[in-house]
């Protein structure tokens, strides 16, 4: 399996204040990305980076904001969070080359109240 | 616009049987089309890819089909058993450009072996 560890599993919040999400890859992949997960959704694209310091937008990145400081760490943060945040949320990690094949992490169990 | 469709959210088969899960999509510039699996509680895990200059792909009891021109793929489970219970998400990607924004997913099919 890959190297994929995301923290942490599970997190309940109050809405208005900000969390972080992580993502931490042992691969030396270059390209990471970040999914949600909602019943009658499948999967989305938030936001992705193929590189330190580059990231791009995803087809639902209103109300996130991504880093990438280091190559094993892309984090994930809702600057105030809303209900409509509620989530399954999934790294994901492909390299060297944006490869067909995404390795996916376990998962970030978001409830937002 | 859902570029990846998948048209039935459940999809109930007895064990042993072949089990066929269906995807359309929409964009003629995908390269590659990809099946994942997922188990509760966990993230989705590869299964069988096919290229877009391909029709068929084959891995163990796993089988993909491509039509093209009816922008069409499907997965055959044969024969299907107890653990193949799962959601499966079909995903595609266009490599042209680079790539690097990832899969496009439908919004998967639970796959239900009745015993």
């Amino acid at each position: 399996d890959a190297g994929i560890t995301q923290s942490p599993r599970h997190k309940v919040t109050e809405t208005g204040t900000p969390v972080t999400l992580r993502c931490h890859q042992t691969e030396n992949h270059r390209y990471m990305y970040w999914y949600r997960q909602d019943p009658g959704h499948g999967l989305r694209l938030i936001h992705y980076s193929y590189g330190v310091k580059d990231t791009d937008k995803g087809e639902v990145s209103d109300g996130y904001s991504v880093s990438r400081s280091k190559t094993e760490d892309f984090l994930l943060t809702l600057e105030s969070a809303t209900s409509s945040q509620t989530s399954v949320y999934f790294c994901a990690i492909s390299g060297p080359t944006p490869n067909e094949k995404l390795f996916f992490g376990s998962g970030t169990q978001l409830s937002v109240l | 616009d859902q570029q990846v469709k998948q048209n039935s959210p459940s999809l109930s088969v007895q064990e042993g049987r072949i089990s066929i899960l269906n995807c359309d999509y929409t964009n003629s510039m995908f390269d590659y089309f990809l099946w994942y699996k997922k188990y509760p509680a966990e993230g989705p895990t590869f299964l069988i890819s096919i290229s877009s200059i391909k029709d068929k792909n084959e891995d163990g009891r796993f089988t993909v089909f491509l039509n093209k021109s009816a922008k069409h793929l499907s997965l055959h489970i044969v024969p299907s058993q107890p653990g193949d219970s799962a959601v499966y998400f079909c995903a595609a990607i266009t490599l042209r450009g680079g790539g690097a924004d990832g899969l496009t997913f439908g919004k998967g099919t639970h796959l239900i072996i009745q015993p």
